[in-house]
């Protein structure tokens, strides 16, 4: 059975610092991962994925993560944090394939100080 | 790309009474339909998987006679909470996967409130 982690139920930065939200995962096989993003009361956005490509995905709005298969990571960057990045993210993992329901993690909600 | 489109984006229904949740791919086949909800500060959950002119085969601790799925074509999916109660308020979101479309493809979701 597949399974992602979020390490943190809350993240809190200071505008212009980097973000780091962690996940880790757990697969049978070599997963696809993703990262969502959620805005309060809005729908899935989708910020990156992982399909066995290149481990270091590039993706929406400046966000980037890396596929360590030693580490079974796949962690969400962003340089410098914005206001507006402040939303729930979500890390999910499917099998391969693409025809498969995904799992997500538990959230990480992300708070953007001024 | 591939695009899923969910209505009602939000719907308030009394207490008793049926609502239905439309799921549509707009430029592809979706061959298999995902019916996920969130709860209020929790994450996403399956409830359900729905192949094309099948019966669609429900998480465990999902009622499958109060949420009825119904995919009779490829193009949509449907979900009926049937004799809804105010615990049935949720965020209810699909996901299609068909040719050229993974099951990472979100509609936008739809926010049930039941009073």
């Amino acid at each position: 059975a597949q399974s992602v982690t979020q390490l943190d139920s809350h993240v809190s930065v200071s505008e212009g610092t980097p973000v780091l939200l962690r996940c880790n995962y757990s697969s049978s096989y070599s997963p696809s991962l993703f990262w969502y993003v959620q805005h309060p009361n809005k729908g899935l956005q989708l910020l990156l994925k992982y399909t066995s490509a290149a481990t270091l995905v590039k993706g929406i709005n400046g966000f980037e993560a890396e596929f360590k298969k030693s580490e079974t990571s796949f962690h969400l960057t962003k340089p410098s944090a914005h206001m507006s990045d402040a939303a729930e993210y979500f890390c999910v993992v499917s099998d391969p394939g693409g025809y498969q329901k995904v799992t997500f993690g538990t959230g990480t909600k992300l708070q953007v100080i001024p | 790309g591939a695009v899923v489109s969910q209505h009602p984006s939000r719907v308030i229904c009394k207490s008793g009474t049926s609502v239905k949740i439309e799921c549509r791919s707009l430029d592809f086949q979706a061959t298999t339909m995902f019916w996920y909800r969130q709860f209020p500060k929790q994450s996403l959950m399956l409830m359900a998987t729905s192949n094309e002119g099948s019966k669609a085969t429900y998480e465990q601790g999902v009622e499958k006679d109060k949420f009825l799925i119904n995919h009779a074509s490829l193009t949509l999916s449907t979900l009926t909470v049937t004799s809804a109660h105010p615990e049935d308020s949720s965020f209810y979101i699909c996901s299609a996967a068909g040719q050229g479309a993974y099951g990472y493809t979100f509609g936008s979701g739809t926010r049930l409130t039941v009073v």
